[in-house]
């Protein structure tokens, strides 16, 4: 079974226009961290946001957002007010357990193209 | 200014050669990481190391070998073993770091990458 789920391949978004990348996860353990990624064209990996399991509200870093939602297994990344830079590949990863577990499981991506 | 290099940025690899790539972190990480990705494809793990002269295989580690011998260096030797080795490769770090920049220890910070060829 996959643990992270990412269910859009590919998005076309309006620039300036809000952008949700959906993200489901699946684990029993009750202490997990989810983290989202982007990879530019360049291939780079830019890490954006970290949301722990017990966190009581919602991570955001600038024009990102997590709406994370416990019970439904939902980790959607939120871009507000996009640009032409945020083209990219976008993960979803999940570290189970705790921090001693380094491991991350990654989920397929989702491509999202911004037009002008 | 802190940070991860992969050398080289771009590799071709006759068949049967082994090969290395080189990977350098200055964060002060102990946590480093080796990952594959193919074509339209999310990441995969090759191996990671939690500590000095010790680390564990990941996913694939089939036709890789890593060493750690220094905090600060991770290098992948690519094998003949491996069977399709033409992919691109990340490697990460992770850990408590001078500065604090991430939100958590076990955020992983990544590398330029490089993207080795088999001709």
């Amino acid at each position: 079974a996959q643990k992270i789920t990412q269910t859009q391949p590919g998005m076309f978004v309006q620039e300036k226009e809000a952008v949700t990348l959906d993200c489901t996860y699946d684990t029993s353990d009750p202490s997990y961290g989810l983290f989202w990624y982007k990879q530019p064209s360049s291939g780079e990996m830019i890490f954006l946001i970290y949301q722990g399991s017990y966190d009581q509200q919602n991570a955001t870093e600038g024009r990102y957002s997590l709406n994370f939602q416990k019970a439904r297994k939902s980790a959607n990344l939120v871009i507000s007010a996009s640009q032409l830079g945020d083209s990219a590949m976008y993960f979803c990863a999940m570290r189970e357990g705790s921090r001693s577990n380094y491991q991350l499981i990654w989920g397929a991506g989702t491509k999202l193209i911004i037009k002008p | 200014d802190g940070g991860i290099t992969q050398s080289p940025k771009y590799l071709f690899r006759k068949e049967g050669q082994n090969v290395t790539l080189s990977c350098e972190q200055n964060l002060n990480h102990d946590a480093m990481y080796w990952y594959r990705q193919d074509p339209g494809q999310g990441l995969r793990l090759i191996y990671y190391s939690q500590i000095v002269n010790d680390f564990q295989k990941g996913d694939i580690a089939e036709g890789y070998s890593v060493s750690r011998e220094k905090k600060e260096s991770f290098p992948l030797t690519v094998t003949s073993a491996q069977k399709n080795p033409t992919a691109f490769y990340l490697c990460a770090s992770s850990g408590w770091e001078t500065g604090g920049r991430s939100a958590s220890t076990d955020t992983q910070y990544f590398g330029p990458g490089t993207r080795l060829t088999v001709l």
